[in-house]
């Protein structure tokens, strides 16, 4: 069955940079979109970043364009969220998922705690 | 990208229906079929309910079904359970910067 499982979250400074992964099994990566959304404390959640399953095109909220870069490894099933220049308003449970059809992701993983915080 | 706008609560009595509203703009949910919605439990992860604006992954109850008009999109739980007490999101493509948004956000309350 699909997994996804996310880790690498902390507290950071502000400024500082930090790396998200999404370890996933149960499927091909390769032929999938994979998305990061994120959920600020007492929040809604906000869309972050999208590869898309050519592995390619990549598309960022504007809130983080500059800043993060989403990547992938086919060879370890895994999708990275490089965020760097991070801030206090990036404080939030980052979740991966994975798209069921275009534009619509369906599996989620649990998430992971991103703090910003000096 | 700005967020879909939703009502932020919503009540019903048990067994009631409850409609949720989503309001785009034609830049998403009112020129894309990728409109999906989502029942998110805190400190869990969100499950998606309806995507490509009505159809229901398996699995999920044909108590939840999803439809469009124009800009706006629209969630109705029929017959409520007190386990459908939740945050619900809506969420669309949007050919702004070719990126994805989620709306704000609806509490639903089960009375």
């Amino acid at each position: 069955q699909v997994q996804l499982v996310e880790s690498g979250g902390g507290v950071v400074q502000p400024g500082m940079s930090l790396r998200l992964s999404c370890a996933t099994s149960g499927f091909t990566l390769s032929n999938y979109g994979m998305h990061w959304v994120r959920q600020a404390p007492g929040k809604g959640l906000e869309w972050v970043a999208v590869i898309w399953a050519n592995g390619i095109n990549k598309n960022y909220a504007d809130s983080v364009r500059g800043r993060f870069t989403i990547s992938r490894d086919t060879s370890q099933n895994t999708v990275y969220l490089q965020m760097n220049s991070l801030r206090v308003e990036d404080t939030a449970v980052y979740f991966c998922a994975r798209d069921i059809s275009s534009w619509s992701p369906g599996f989620w993983g649990q998430g992971t705690l991103v703090t910003v915080s000096s | 990208q700005s967020a879909l706008t939703q009502p932020a609560s919503v009540s019903g009595s048990p067994g009631q229906s409850i409609t949720i509203s989503c309001t785009g703009t034609s830049s998403d949910v009112g020129d894309y079929n990728y409109v999906s919605w989502y029942q998110h439990h805190p400190g869990k992860a969100p499950k998606l309910l309806v995507y490509d604006v009505s159809n229901r992954p398996s699995g999920v109850s044909i108590r939840f079904s999803g439809s469009k008009s124009g800009n706006t999109a629209s969630l109705t739980i029929s017959g409520l359970r007190a386990e459908d007490e939740a945050d619900y999101y809506c969420s669309s493509y949007t050919s702004r910067s070719t990126s994805y948004v989620f709306g704000t956000g609806t509490k639903v309350t089960v009375l």
